[in-house]
């Protein structure tokens, strides 16, 4: 089935440690996005891709890094969690024309003690 | 500043009509979208708007009226399983997407 793979589904880290969320489309979406989702807020884009090897900074992008070395993959990395980064993260992808909507895989939850 | 404002939470009854707003300040317009989130789960597209006016998808429906910044989606012949958020976002002149907070719409039988 096509569609947007996340891992990992859930992880509870400790402070300072790095951690690599990977996320996967085999839509062949040109654009692709990373989202924070935090209780009584919207979604706040972190990191987006408008295609393979351009990568660009959205709202909350510190402390967070990403690369898009090819169409289908868009690894977020935090290279010293703290536990303000403790949140639900949304990896998105769209075929890249304004009007496409934004497809979305099923979340990492994110714990950082 | 960029703005997206829709009401927290609304209750409406099974078979029922409910009508969720959002209105907008962005940096440009090019277009209103609309997302379906149950509780754990990821958001789902469930419409778009960049035209004025109504457009109509089965039970969903979803009014756009760019000059006054405002949207709606309409739910008709209410189930138990559209209890969830609906997110509305609006793309701004870059063309990235600002998510309202989600308004949580719970039906009860």
């Amino acid at each position: 089935i096509a569609g947007i793979t996340q891992a990992p589904t859930s992880q509870i880290l400790a402070a300072g440690r790095r951690m690599t969320l990977r996320c996967t489309q085999d839509m062949r979406h040109n654009a692709m996005y990373w989202y924070r989702q935090d209780l009584g807020l919207g979604l706040r884009l972190i990191h987006y891709s408008n295609t393979a090897g351009t990568t660009g900074k959205g709202e909350v992008p510190d402390g967070y890094s990403v690369s898009r070395a090819n169409t289908d993959d868009f690894p977020l990395t935090l290279a010293s969690a703290v536990p303000s980064q403790t949140s639900v993260y949304f990896c998105a992808s769209s075929a890249g024309a304004s009007n496409q909507p934004q497809h979305f895989g099923d979340g990492t939850r994110l714990s950082i003690l | 500043g960029q703005n997206i404002d829709q009401p927290t939470e609304m209750t409406a009854t099974e078979g029922a009509i409910v009508q969720i707003n959002c209105t907008y300040q962005t940096s440009g317009f090019n277009g209103l979208f609309w997302y379906q989130q149950h509780a754990g789960e990821a958001p789902t597209f469930l419409s778009y708007n960049v035209l004025d006016g109504l457009e109509e998808k089965g039970r969903f429906s979803s009014f756009l009226s760019r000059s006054k910044g405002y949207s709606y989606l309409l739910l008709k012949e209410l189930q138990m399983k559209d209890s969830a958020s609906y997110l509305c976002a609006v793309a701004d002149s870059n063309y990235q997407l600002i998510w309202g907070a989600g308004t949580k719409l719970i039906i009860k039988p």
